[in-house]
């Protein structure tokens, strides 16, 4: 069974700092890596994934995220946080054709 | 870029009564489209998947009679939820995956309120 584990309800950080949103997963079979982003009240925005190729994925907004299958992690990171990009984060996974797996997501808050 | 609409946004309906979210891709072709559901501050749980044409998968747990839903054609499906109770309230939010490229698109959400 596909499982995602972010362990972090929180992240806080201050605007201009690094921040990293960490996720572990487990799948059998080659895992299809994303990160979206949802703000109060929205659907989810696409971030940016991971489905084969170059390890470390570059996406929106100045995001990016590093596949890395031995510690089958895909952290995402941002070399300077804005106060702008406070919202709630969702590491998913899936495998082939099957459907979405979501983690239970991490807020994040960016203090000015 | 693609585009999943979900309508209503928001919708508030009393106890006993049916409510159905539209959920359609705007230009592209979506054979599957998956309905999730999201409580508050918690994570998005796959309600059921559906394929154009044929009967939805439902995940375990969920009852098929009460959320109705129908995949009538390339760019529409519906859920409904059937005989609502406040326990329903919560938001719900489709995705469809482009025939085409496999790529997924989330809709903005419905959140549904019953009293």
């Amino acid at each position: 069974a596909q499982s995602v584990a972010q362990p972090e309800d929180q992240v806080n950080v201050a605007e201009g700092n690094p921040l990293t949103v960490k996720c572990t997963y487990s799948v059998s079979g080659n895992p299809y890596l994303f990160w979206y982003v949802q703000y109060p009240n929205r659907g989810l925005q696409f971030l940016l994934k991971y489905i084969t190729g170059d390890n470390l994925v570059k996406g929106s907004y100045g995001f990016e995220a590093e596949f890395n299958k031995s510690q089958t992690s895909f952290h995402l990171k941002k070399p300077s946080a804005l106060v702008s990009d406070s919202a709630l984060y969702f590491c998913a996974v899936r495998s082939g054709n099957t459907p979405l797996v979501f983690g239970k997501g991490t807020r994040l808050s960016v203090i000015a | 870029g693609a585009v999943v609409s979900q309508h209503p946004s928001r919708v508030i309906c009393k106890s006993g009564t049916s409510v159905k979210i539209e959920c359609r891709s705007l230009d592209f072709q979506a054979t599957t489209m998956f309905w999730y559901r999201q409580f508050p501050k918690q994570s998005l749980m796959l309600m059921a998947t559906s394929n154009e044409g044929s009967k939805a998968t439902y995940e375990q747990g969920v009852e098929k009679d009460k959320f109705l839903i129908n995949h009538a054609s390339l760019t529409l499906s519906t859920l409904t939820v059937t005989s609502a109770h406040p326990e329903d309230s919560s938001f719900y939010i489709c995705s469809a995956r482009n025939a085409g490229s496999g790529e997924l698109f989330f809709g903005e959400g419905s959140r549904l309120t019953v009293l």
